[in-house]
């Protein structure tokens, strides 16, 4: 089993406010490194997929940072919004998926 | 539109029961996969299948079978259904080894609850 940790657990902030979320995964046979945001009764979707150290991603407001060598991975939210709010997984791939338990967001407006 | 389509939504099934999760995915991915999420411990690999007919283990196999006799179906199975089983389910589908800068596509999930 592979251990991949997540930090914080959960999280409330207010709207407006900047966030960020920590992924750690083993640093060594590093393959790819996944974020997805899973909204309530809907299916987890994907973020990113990050492949190379020092890999940085943008979509909209969120960012994401990679750093294989030490082995972990920052998710960023740039003025949070109520739409925002979900549990964020990050997932390391090797060959199968390890999943973190996630980061609850919850953004009040 | 990529789909992963989950047989049932929610589903109440009594214990002893035999019980089949059905999964199918019309993205010709190699992989799929099935999880279960509990509160506090995210994602945990019941079952994976890398190819028709072939499948691995994952953390929490006990108590579970599952089958591949198509590329795009993948179905779990619950021999003897227990209360500790009750649990959401999510099956994913995704290329294979292969294609490192591919994600996981998800099902909607299968709330089940075993009385």
């Amino acid at each position: 089993i592979l251990n991949v940790e997540q930090s914080p657990q959960s999280l409330h902030v207010q709207e407006g406010d900047s966030t960020n979320f920590t992924c750690s995964f083993p640093s060594s046979n590093f393959y790819a490194l996944h974020w997805y945001r899973w909204e309530t009764a809907k299916s987890p979707e994907a973020l990113f997929v990050m492949t190379l150290n020092g890999d940085e991603k943008k979509k909209g407001r969120i960012s994401a940072t990679l750093n294989t060598k030490e082995g972990y991975s920052y998710l960023y939210i740039k003025g949070s919004q109520p739409e925002d709010s979900a549990t964020y997984l990050c997932a390391f791939r090797f060959n199968k998926f390890y999943f973190g338990s996630g980061t609850k967001l919850n953004v009040k407006p | 539109d990529v789909k992963v389509t989950q047989s049932s939504r929610y589903l109440v099934k009594r214990t002893g029961e035999k019980v089949f999760l059905e999964c199918v995915q019309d993205m010709d991915h190699e992989n799929m996969f099935w999880y279960r999420q509990d509160p506090g411990l995210g994602l945990r690999l019941i079952y994976f299948s890398y190819d028709v007919k072939m499948k691995e283990k994952g953390d929490i196999p006990e108590g579970y079978s599952v089958s591949r006799e198509k590329k795009e179906r993948f179905s779990l199975i619950l021999e003897s259904a227990s209360t500790n089983q009750t649990s959401m389910y999510l099956c994913a589908s995704s290329r294979g080894q292969g294609v490192r800068n591919t994600e996981a596509f998800f099902g909607q999930g299968t709330r089940l609850t075993v009385v």
